[in-house]
């Protein structure tokens, strides 16, 4: 399994765009990158998944170097509701191989 | 309603008894998953289900029994359970690429 490191904890102000930065430099050829967000007292959403370059949703984008070996989840504008666990996540999801969460990135958004 | 559901949401128990935790979802994913979250930190996989009576271990197996006859339950078991299984669990099914998630159960082992 890839392991990812990625911060511990940010902060930010409402209206910044926050970029949020893992590394998994043991990568693999099928593995895709996926981020989830969580709430306290919920249990993850999804948020975006990529496999190279850049990936656009209506939430963030992701963008991923063509070595593959990182890849930072950007938010723009963050708003307080934006406070909450970050997870990045490696694997051939698409194989339904299980993934690692980790500790997570805790975003901290303030007024 | 379409989702994933589980119960009990909240659960007290002694060490040394059973507990079972249940799991629902209604899209017939063939995955499912079963994490525990202990306080501050992330989530670490139990057992994880490709499909109904194939099931396999994850991260921190021990002490723990699944079971899937049914593609929708996937119910987690506490044989005994002990103070440091006091945690929050989270059930999970898998569409292609993306995991939905319960909204946990919150367990406590005195």
């Amino acid at each position: 399994l890839a392991k990812t490191t990625q911060p511990i904890s940010m902060d930010s102000y409402e209206g910044q765009e926050v970029n949020i930065t893992c590394s998994h430099n043991n990568i693999a050829t099928n593995d895709y990158i996926t981020w989830y967000q969580q709430f306290p007292s919920q249990g993850p959403r999804f948020i975006i998944q990529g496999y190279k370059t850049k990936v656009t949703n209506e939430v963030a984008s992701l963008f991923i170097p063509a070595d593959r070996k990182s890849s930072t989840l950007s938010l723009p504008r963050v708003s307080l509701s934006d406070t909450a666990v970050y997870y990045c996540l490696v694997g051939d999801t698409r194989a339904g191989n299980m993934l690692t969460f980790g500790g997570g990135t805790r975003l901290m958004v303030k007024p | 309603d379409a989702g994933i559901t589980q119960s009990p949401r909240y659960k007290i128990t002694e060490t040394g008894r059973q507990v079972t935790l249940m799991c629902h979802q209604t899209w017939s994913h063939s995955y499912m998953f079963w994490y525990r979250q202990d306080l501050g930190h992330g989530l670490r996989l139990i057992y994880y289900s490709a499909a109904a009576d194939i099931t396999d271990k994850g991260e921190v197996p021990d002490g723990y029994v699944v079971s899937r006859s049914k593609t929708e339950n996937f119910p987690l078991t506490l044989e005994s359970a002990t103070r440091s299984q006091t945690s929050v669990y989270f059930c999970a099914s898998k569409s292609v690429n993306e995991q939905f998630f319960g909204p946990g159960t919150r367990l406590t082992v005195l």
